[in-house]
């Protein structure tokens, strides 16, 4: 069982750019999250699906949308790039209370 | 606002000793609070969760409390190991206990020297 992927591991994008970070689990949980995480701050909620059709804003949900289309995946987008965006973005699920994270994605937007 | 404070500073501490780490919150009541264990380059994984009507929480090394009077938990690691080195992060629920939504403390970096 692979957990949860994410594709691409790194990406570096100009601002003004779009694109979408995928999330995928095999574990058939209801429950993904997404988060981002920067230099002395902690992980911060940007989106969250309690279900397959379903999604809700976190935290800093603002330059961002979401799509959950299935179970196993909830992809992220950025439309409209911008440096403030460079972080590394954390896909979870949730098993229960417990979060399964995937490896992240590193982003860079000059 | 639901404010969560971890020791920003790293903490080293020598093989063999007992590392705690402290989290901190303001202005709520979780209903449980989880502590997840975070290498260079890699996603946060759980380690443990304390309810609030818990006390103290131990799996193996690992020891956890909770004390909903000065809102905080203590997170211990007993017989450290260099293996141990990482970051942890402190995560109280958040929200109704149904999203499942925690909001999580900058961490603590723990370096054991040998």
């Amino acid at each position: 069982n692979a957990g949860v992927t994410q594709t691409p591991k790194f990406q570096v994008l100009k601002t003004g750019q779009s694109m979408t970070l995928q999330c995928a689990q095999d574990m058939n949980h209801n429950s993904m999250y997404w988060y981002r995480q920067d230099p002395g701050m902690g992980l911060r909620l940007i989106y969250y699906s309690a279900s397959e059709g379903t999604t809700d804003k976190g935290e800093v949900p603002n330059g961002y949308n979401v799509s959950r289309l299935n179970k196993r995946e909830f992809s992220l987008r950025l439309e409209s790039a911008a440096p403030s965006q460079t972080s590394v973005y954390f896909c979870a699920t949730r098993w229960q209370e417990e979060q399964y994270f995937g490896p992240g994605t590193r982003l860079t937007v000059t | 606002s639901q404010k969560i404070e971890q020791n920003s500073e790293a903490l080293n501490i020598q093989e063999g000793k007992t590392a705690t780490l402290t989290c901190n919150y303001t202005n709520y009541s979780p209903a449980y609070l989880q502590w997840y264990r975070q290498d260079p380059g890699r996603g946060p994984v759980f380690l443990l969760l304390i309810r609030e009507n818990e006390k103290e929480k131990r799996k193996e090394r690992l020891k956890v409390t909770f004390d909903t009077t000065l809102k905080q938990s203590l997170f211990h690691i007993t017989a450290s190991q260099p293996a141990d080195s990482a970051t942890y992060l402190c995560a109280p629920q958040a929200g109704s206990s149904n999203t499942g939504k925690l909001i999580f403390g900058q961490g603590t970096t723990l370096q054991v020297k040998p």
